[in-house]
């Protein structure tokens, strides 16, 4: 069955520093990956995706990410956090390649010190 | 930027009640689902819709739950006798076609008392 694992599910980082999200999945074929975040009160916002080509994905507010086939992993990174990215992300795979149909991991929250 | 919206923000019903959940989906997209998150737990899927037809549901998805796109931009979950346990952040979301990426709206906080 397919699913994704999220191992860290609250991470807190100093403002400045770098931050790594981890995301592992279970799909037999290369699969659609997404990363979304949530703030406090909002919806869902798509950071980044992958379908096919280049592992490495950049997204907005300046996240990327890399698709790793060898370990399932699709960890999500950014080089240098800022107070605003405290929130949560989930990483999410789209189900028979489908991009609305998701399986979603527990999510991550982030926390942002000064 | 065109957005999914979704309302009210938030709903407070008393159980046993039927509650109707809407959203205006982005005009051009094409398929349209619902979502559902459990205070503490994952973001489930409850449902797919397309050309007027649920194309998939989700073992969530029972006879108290429907979806309909009454006209051309909304697109709504009923649910028809409330339960305690339906308590949850419900989203809608939509998409071009199936395998383009979901853009969701910003959720109903759905509690039941």
């Amino acid at each position: 069955a397919q699913s994704v694992t999220q191992p860290d599910i609250h991470i807190t980082v100093s403002e400045g520093a770098s931050l790594e999200l981890r995301c592992n999945y279970s799909y037999g074929a290369t699969p659609y990956l997404f990363w979304y975040v949530q703030s406090p009160g909002q919806g869902l916002q798509l950071l980044l995706k992958y379908f096919s080509g280049d592992t490495l994905v950049q997204g907005i507010k300046g996240f990327e990410a890399e698709f790793k086939r060898s370990q399932s992993s699709f960890n999500l990174r950014k080089p240098s956090v800022h107070w605003s990215d405290a929130a949560e992300y989930f990483c999410a795979v789209g189900r028979d390649n489908q991009g609305g149909k998701l399986i979603f991991g527990q999510g991550t929250e982030l926390s942002v010190k000064p | 930027e065109p957005e999914v919206t979704q309302t009210p923000s938030h709903q407070v019903t008393q159980m046993g009640q039927e509650v109707i959940l809407r959203c205006v989906p982005i005009s051009n997209h094409l398929y349209f689902y619902w979502y559902r998150q459990i205070l503490g737990q994952k973001v489930e899927f409850l449902v797919s819709f397309y050309n007027n037809e649920i194309s998939e549901k989700s073992e969530i998805f029972d006879d108290q739950f429907s979806v309909e796109r009454p006209d051309g931009s909304n697109f709504t979950l009923k649910i028809r006798s409330t339960k305690l346990e339906d308590s949850a952040m419900y989203f809608c979301a939509s998409a071009f076609d199936s395998s383009t990426e979901a853009f969701f709206g910003q959720g109903t906080r759905l509690t039941v008392v």
